[in-house]
């Protein structure tokens, strides 16, 4: 089984309507990671929390918000999605030091806003 | 700001040749990691190479190797003996030690043609 998963693998959804993707992992790790990528960008930060009580904008938070529901939870939400938010979303995970700066990262959901 | 530069937006060899991936990076940081990633057509991020900056070893990783100049803030990624399945877009990341946020570069297209 992998060690971190998303769920949907593939969303497609109108403008207007509230998105959530959901990440969960196995791998035991402290640290969670929301992006995005668009074509022809790297990925981009959204939000991430270093522990169940810790939650931390990123570069483009605007218009997303999470929820950490537990250590191996962490949730993507789109309040009122636009056509602009499509992208693949991945989620990723890392540990505690002193390992913290390798991400390992779910396979990504594809969300297309209508 | 802190930047990561990929000037090599597409690249192609034929299998079995060595091809090198170019990367560049801006920071006033001294400690950092910096990584390259591997995203095939399946989408999935996957970790290719690491390297400490502090080390001045070049990290290896079986057919794959980097050519690290730290005063010219160069992370070059060389892949020996390329196969069918290294075709990919590889991207180039770079993480500070003072906050533990991956920096991307934009990523480059390899084409490995039989």
């Amino acid at each position: 089984d992998a060690d971190v998963t998303q769920t949907p693998r593939n969303r497609i959804t109108k403008t207007g309507k509230r998105i959530m993707l959901e990440c969960s992992q196995t791998k035991g790790h402290d640290r969670m990671y929301w992006y995005r990528q668009d074509p022809g960008l790297g990925l981009r930060l959204i939000y991430y929390s270093f522990d169940v009580k810790d939650i931390n904008k990123g570069e483009i938070s605007d218009g997303y918000s999470v929820s950490r529901q537990a250590q191996a939870k962490f949730s993507l939400s789109l309040e009122s999605a636009i056509p602009n938010q499509t992208a693949l979303y991945f989620c990723a995970t890392s540990d505690l030091a002193p390992n913290t700066d390798t991400q390992y990262f779910g396979p990504g959901t594809r969300l297309t806003v209508l | 700001a802190q930047t990561v530069t990929q000037s090599q937006p597409e690249m192609s060899v034929q299998e079995a040749e060595t091809v090198t991936l170019s990367c560049t990076y801006d920071t006033s940081e001294n400690n950092y990691y910096l990584f390259w990633y591997k995203q095939p057509p399946s989408r999935q991020m996957i970790l290719v190479i690491r390297q400490e900056a502090y080390k001045q070893q070049n990290a290896t990783e079986n057919r794959f190797s980097v050519n690290f100049q730290k005063a010219a803030k160069s992370f070059s990624l060389k892949i020996s003996d390329s196969q069918l399945g290294d075709t990919a877009m590889y991207f180039c990341a770079f993480i500070p030690d003072s906050n533990y946020q991956l920096i991307w570069g934009a990523g480059t297209k390899l084409i490995i043609k039989p």
